[in-house]
């Protein structure tokens, strides 16, 4: 059943570490795979995709790995900064039918920089 | 600035009222998504428009939702009767191209009392 004030897994980093956040997907049939920021007052933001027939996507200090064998996506941002402070969502799709691509969000993890 | 613009920015309105939040998308893009998120909860889907057509909602999308491209460039989310559980973050989504990632508006925080 649905749950209410879910508490979203916190990340705690120090300024200039790299960061890693995990997110497990639900359908094997996705195809694909985004990273979205979400600043406090702001709607989510696209960071990085990746789509299924790859394992490793790289941008601009953030890295997106996919392991379909295990349902496992993840984000890596290099030399973490106070502006990545956010809460980061994972979401997979699949295309249907109607060429429609309806977004299945994860709960999404709370990265706290410190500087 | 995002791409997608949405207005009010914040709504409040006393239950039972009709709301009308307003999103003006990417241009010229023909799919259109609406979006939700309780606070502190996932975002979750409500509904996608293509070609002025519905082409999927979800569960939480009941009769007192609609939307409606009243003309050429916005694209509204109204709720007949609002209910206190409708309080959230709505955000209206698009892409740039079809199979593109979604682009998202800052969203209209409503409030109902």
């Amino acid at each position: 059943g649905e749950s209410v004030g879910l508490h979203l897994p916190t990340l705690s980093v120090q300024e200039g570490d790299n960061s890693i956040i995990n997110c497990a997907y639900s359908n094997s049939a996705s195809d694909y795979f985004i990273w979205y920021k979400q600043e406090s007052g702001k709607g989510p933001q696209f960071i990085i995709d990746i789509r299924s027939n790859m394992d490793k996507r790289q941008g601009q200090r953030v890295t997106v790995l996919l392991n379909k064998t295990v349902k496992h996506l993840s984000l890596q941002i290099a030399a973490t900064q106070p502006g990545d402070s956010a809460v980061y969502f994972c979401a997979e799709t699949l295309l249907n039918a109607g060429n429609n691509r309806k977004l299945i969000w994860g709960l999404g993890t709370s990265l706290a920089v410190n500087p | 600035e995002p791409e997608v613009t949405q207005t009010p920015s914040h709504q409040v309105t006393q239950m039972g009222q009709e709301v009308i939040l307003r999103c003006v998308p990417i241009s010229n893009h023909l799919y259109f998504y609406w979006y939700r998120q309780i606070l502190g909860q996932k975002v979750e889907f409500l509904v996608s428009f293509y070609n002025n057509e519905i082409s999927e909602k979800s569960e939480i999308f009941d009769d007192q939702f609609s939307v409606e491209r009243p003309d050429g460039s916005n694209f509204t989310l109204k709720i007949r009767s609002t209910k206190l559980e409708d309080s959230a973050m709505y955000f209206c989504a698009s892409p740039r191209a079809p199979n593109s990632p979604l682009h998202f508006g800052n969203g209209t925080r409503l409030t109902v009392t």
